[in-house]
């Protein structure tokens, strides 16, 4: 049972449009991450925030950026879509106390850009 | 890997059998989890062990840490045709353990 929301679920969009990735958490969590995935590959990391207006760059280089105004809300905007951003978007939230609780994750954005 | 390496990177076995997950990883670390994720889905959690634990039990899980190697194990027992899934280990790095990264992943076929 998810109680961390992401949609669409399934997007194809076009070369040079503008999408937002949207991430929703009903369990109050402080800590919100975004992971990108390609099929059968590992995790990497390209965002995370500590809280609300708190938003940090992950381990890998994206053109993505995300926003954080409200704990409950983190969404991932591409200002302009490429093929190369063709990949699946995860997102997850924990909570910041204790350390070292797990990740839950919503069950992903696969985005195909053509 | 950004973390390190997963191993085996695929596993397939008989329904009944034993599997046996390894995972190394470079930095120090606050804790270890190993998540489960079934195909096009989202990760989902089973098991964390601590940085001053050895060994932890979950069920038919049972997780293995050494961080004098910097690595770990992930054991399934009695494995069941319900398991086929990718597990990855994820570290908690220092400080504070907030910003959590992924290793390779082992991707685990059981037949029945």
């Amino acid at each position: 049972e998810a109680d961390i929301y992401q949609t669409p679920r399934y997007l194809v969009i076009g070369t040079g449009k503008k999408i937002t990735l949207e991430c929703s958490q009903t369990m109050g969590h402080d800590k919100m991450y975004w992971y990108q995935q390609d099929p059968g590959m590992e995790l990497h990391l390209i965002h995370y925030s500590y809280g609300v207006n708190s938003t940090e760059k992950g381990d890998l280089s994206s053109e993505s950026t995300v926003s954080r105004i409200r704990t409950e809300h983190f969404p991932l905007t591409l200002e302009s879509a490429r093929p190369s951003h063709t990949s699946q978007y995860l997102c997850a939230s924990k909570k910041g106390i204790p350390m070292g609780s797990p990740l839950h994750f919503g069950n992903g954005t696969r985005l195909t850009v053509t | 890997s950004q973390q390190g390496e997963e191993d085996p990177q695929a596993l397939s076995i008989q329904e009944g059998e034993n599997a046996t997950m390894n995972c190394s990883y470079k930095t120090s670390i606050n804790n270890l989890q190993w998540y489960r994720q079934n195909s096009g889905r989202g990760l989902v959690h089973l098991i964390l062990i601590r940085s001053n634990e050895r060994e932890k039990h979950s069920g038919r899980l049972r997780v293995t840490l050494d961080t004098s190697k910097k690595s770990s194990s992930l054991l399934i027992t009695a494995s069941r045709a319900a398991d086929t899934a990718s597990y990855f280990c994820a570290t908690g790095s220092m400080p504070g353990g907030f910003k959590t990264i992924f290793g390779a992943g082992t991707r685990l076929f059981v037949k029945a």
